[in-house]
Order: C-alpha cells, then structure tokens, then sequence
C-alpha cells in the first residue's frame, strides 16, 4: 500500500523559513517523479512543485508563486522528499499535499501569521 | 499558464441521478487531464488519468471524455459517498493547474 506521509507544518512568521518532510512507502521511490500540492483556505488547489527521478537529472519545476523562495529535494535512500519553505508570506497559508502519480498524503497545515 | 475553467462551481443533485462536470482549457492540453475527488476530511483521490483511464478500484459509474480543450467527468448513478469536491487538473505543461472544482451536493 502507497503511503504519503508530511510533516513539518505549523505556525511561522512572516518571512520566516519551515521545512516539510513527505516519507513515503509501498512504492519504488527512486523511480518516482515527486509532487508538492497546496490547498488554500478557500480550497484552491495550486501545483507548487516537481522533482523527478534520477535518471532524470532530478529536474526540478516550479510555480511562479514559489520560484526563488521555495525549494523541493529528495533523498531516495529515505525515500522522502522535501519542500524548503523561506521567505514565507501570509498567501503561502495552506494545507500542503506530497503526492505521487495516484496517490496524496493527509496534508500539513502551514499558516503565515505575525 | 494554461487556465481550466471548470463549471458549476455547485452542483446540487439526488440520489441515483447522472451528472457532468466540466473543465475548459484555455489551450489544448492533449487529452492530459486528470481528475480528482476530495472528501470533507481533505482525503483526496485520483478517479480518472489521461482523460478517460478509470482508476484501479475506482467504481464504473465514474467515467472521462474530452478532447483539445473541453472535458468531462460523469457519474451516471449518484451514490451517497460521491458528494464531495471535485477538480480537474491538467499536465499538458508547467506550470500544471487545478480547476476551481466543483461541489457536489445533496439536493
């Protein structure tokens, strides 16, 4: 059985920084090409982020929204993948969902306030 | 960034009844589309994969078609546990995008 599992979540700052963590099991991991979804409060949900697999060079992607501030890793000998939240500002609140090809974690609640 | 224009926004609808949701592109997307449903608990779910592939598991009365820039998703015989949200979601190019999604209701 997949299992998408984020933590890291909680309440920050303004322009502070916060880690997610997805740990992930039931799968081929170092194969897997790696998304990061968020749900706004007004249950919106934006494509935040994708890395391949490494015989895809582990090409990253982007939103706009994130570039330059946010950024996804992976480590396929934990088989986790990362979102590295800095700068963040109070539209960066959110549910955030590691997914993969058919499969979504239970979310982590990010909420940017002062 | 390709736009889905994805309507109505709610759908109210009884028991047993067929309905379809729609979700517009603003530029072919190739028949790249998939759709998801979430529960009220946030749970989500892909149903359907390039359009019109059913997901193992996922009951037959859930079906997919399009092609270019409109798509659909019926359910022909509504079941309790199918109100919920859905969304569309398209994978054509970067950035990928979500429709606004649609709630379904009990009428």
């Amino acid at each position: 059985e997949v299992q998408l599992v984020e933590t890291g979540g909680g309440l920050v700052q303004p322009g502070k920084s916060l880690k997610l963590t997805c740990a992930t099991s039931g799968f081929t991991f170092s194969n897997a090409w790696m998304h990061w979804v968020r749900q706004s409060p007004e249950k919106q949900l934006e494509w935040v982020a994708q890395i391949k697999a490494k015989s895809n060079n582990y090409a990253t992607y982007y939103a706009e929204s994130v570039k330059g501030r946010f950024t996804i890793s992976r480590d396929d000998s934990k088989s986790s993948v990362y979102l590295q939240m800095n700068s963040l500002k109070e539209e960066d609140t959110a549910i955030y969902y590691c997914t993969v090809s058919n499969a979504w974690g239970q979310g982590a609640s990010v909420t940017v306030s002062s | 960034d390709i736009q889905l224009t994805q309507s109505p926004s709610t759908l109210p609808a009884s028991l047993g009844e067929r309905v379809t949701i729609s979700c517009r592109a603003s530029q072919s997307i190739s028949n790249s589309l998939n759709w998801y449903q979430q529960k009220p608990d946030g749970t989500v779910k892909r149903l359907i994969y390039s359009t019109s592939t059913l997901e193992s598991g996922v009951p037959s009365r859930f079906s997919g078609s399009g092609s270019g820039t409109d798509y659909s998703l019926s359910i022909s015989s509504l079941e309790s546990e199918d109100f919920a949200m859905y969304y569309c979601l398209q994978y054509a190019t970067y950035p990928l995008t979500f429709g606004s999604g649609t709630k379904l209701e009990i009428k």
